[in-house]
């Protein structure tokens, strides 16, 4: 079975800063990562996917991720971040090619200070 | 809007009673997700259908059950509710699995409070 950890539970940052949110995950078997984020009072909106391919995903809102198969991380950055980004953020792991549902770390809590 | 309907978005009920949440997929997704989000235990996958069968349990209890009906809208049944099944309740849709590189559309939840 699959697992994700995310280090950090609040990360706390100023406006226009850099940001990287940790993830690492454990499997056995080749798996599709996940971001995910939630704002307050709503459900989780997808941020990011890694399938196949280049290592360095990229996403909304300018936020991006990058793939480590040997350190088993996905860890998400974004180079400025804005008082809007203020949120919850799921990394999220399936098993490639036969997980049919996702598992999700703790979340971290991203607060961008004026 | 993500096309992911939850009703009703809040449900404030006593103790030893049993309540009923609805979701409504995004249109074409054939499967439904459940999941529990709490302070302390986080997302925790409950159960999934699809194309009105189970297909998948995670940590649901017993109290707790699901079905998808033939419209493709599905209902999480909640009975004698404890203190601690306070939580707010996800649906997610998808047309397909995870596995296959499908990510999943959430509704915004419904928060329920038992007192």
């Amino acid at each position: 079975a699959q697992s994700v950890t995310q280090l950090d539970s609040q990360v706390p940052v100023f406006e226009e800063a850099p940001v990287e949110l940790r993830c690492n995950y454990s499997s056995s078997v080749s798996v599709y990562l996940f971001w995910y984020v939630q704002y307050p009072n709503q459900g989780l909106q997808l941020l990011l996917k890694y399938l196949s391919g280049s290592t360095l995903v990229k996403g909304i809102n300018g936020f991006e991720a990058e793939f480590n198969k040997s350190q088993t991380s996905f860890h998400l950055r974004k180079p400025s971040v804005h008082i809007s980004d203020t949120a919850e953020y799921f990394c999220a792991v399936s098993e490639n090619n036969a997980g049919n549902m996702l598992t999700f770390g703790g979340g971290t809590r991203l607060m961008v200070k004026p | 809007d993500s096309g992911v309907t939850q009703t009703p978005k809040h449900l404030i009920t006593a103790t030893g009673q049993r309540v009923t949440l609805r979701c409504s997929p995004r249109s074409g997704d054939l499967s439904v997700y459940w999941y529990q989000q709490s302070l302390d235990q986080g997302l925790q996958f409950l159960i999934q259908y699809y194309n009105g069968e189970e297909r998948a349990k995670g940590n649901i209890l017993e109290r707790f059950s699901a079905q998808q009906f033939p419209d493709l809208h599905s209902e999480l049944n909640l009975s004698s509710l404890e203190l601690g099944d306070s939580a707010l309740y996800f649906c997610a849709s998808s047309v397909g699995d995870p596995g296959s590189g499908y990510g999943y559309t959430f509704g915004s939840g419904t928060r329920l409070t038992v007192v």
